[in-house]
């Protein structure tokens, strides 16, 4: 049982560049969750979803997109990348909601130069 | 205004001794979850809390939430390295998302 795959481990981009980072997970959670972490700042709530389909947006989320076309995949997507956004990000799922146990994946750690 | 603080922001103790890290809500908790993370890995899931006066332990980490709700506490007795890490609570204030602390490094010195 895998449980929250995130990939890649680390990527580094240049200002403007875009990329998306993957996440997994194999445990048929409906709730899945983008968080970044930032020293002193804790963990932010970028984009939510409850649902294929369902998505919305967290305390965060200028600069970045996702889709949910299906239950186990939930990517995030940097569209034009600014140094402001180099931080590490956690994808999360949880089975009964969002606030209740989040299973989180070990992390991609980004860097914008 | 922060709504959920963590104490201390870090902590530097040697290999047995005994350790408490504090969260503090301004609002009523409906649950508080306890998480570690250890370098470059995702966050673990502790435990979580949702009683007034209600005490869990695992091994050698004990957590407890106040019987008004609004604080808990994470107490290790006698730390190893392996307690190393960042340890992050997580509020559930009712809104359907959890909200997070901003953490307490840990390092236990050999």
């Amino acid at each position: 049982n895998a449980g929250v795959t995130q990939t890649p481990k680390f990527q580094v981009l240049k200002t403007g560049q875009s990329m998306t980072l993957q996440c997994a997970q194999d445990m048929n959670h409906e709730y899945m969750s983008w968080y970044r972490q930032d020293p002193g700042m804790g963990l932010r709530l970028i984009h939510y979803s409850v649902g294929a389909g369902i998505t919305d947006q967290g305390e965060v989320p200028n600069g970045y997109n996702v889709s949910r076309s299906t239950t186990e995949d939930f990517p995030l997507r940097l569209l034009s990348a600014a140094p402001s956004q180099t931080s590490v990000y956690f994808c999360a799922s949880s089975y009964r909601g969002m606030s209740e146990k989040l299973f989180f994946g070990s992390g991609t750690q980004l860097s914008v130069l | 205004s922060q709504e959920l603080e963590q104490s201390p922001q870090s902590l530097i103790v040697q290999e047995g001794k005994n350790l408490t890290i504090n969260c503090t809500s301004s609002k009523t908790l409906y649950g508080l979850y306890w998480y570690k993370q250890k370098y470059g890995e995702g966050l673990i899931f502790l435990m979580m809390l949702q009683k007034g006066g209600e005490e869990k332990s695992h091994e050698k980490i004990t957590a407890k939430l106040d019987e008004k709700k609004q604080q808990s506490s994470l107490h290790i007795t006698a730390s190893q390295p392996s307690h190393a890490g960042i340890y992050l609570c997580g509020a559930d204030w009712g809104s359907e998302k959890l909200v997070f602390g901003k953490g307490t490094k840990l390092t236990v010195n050999p």
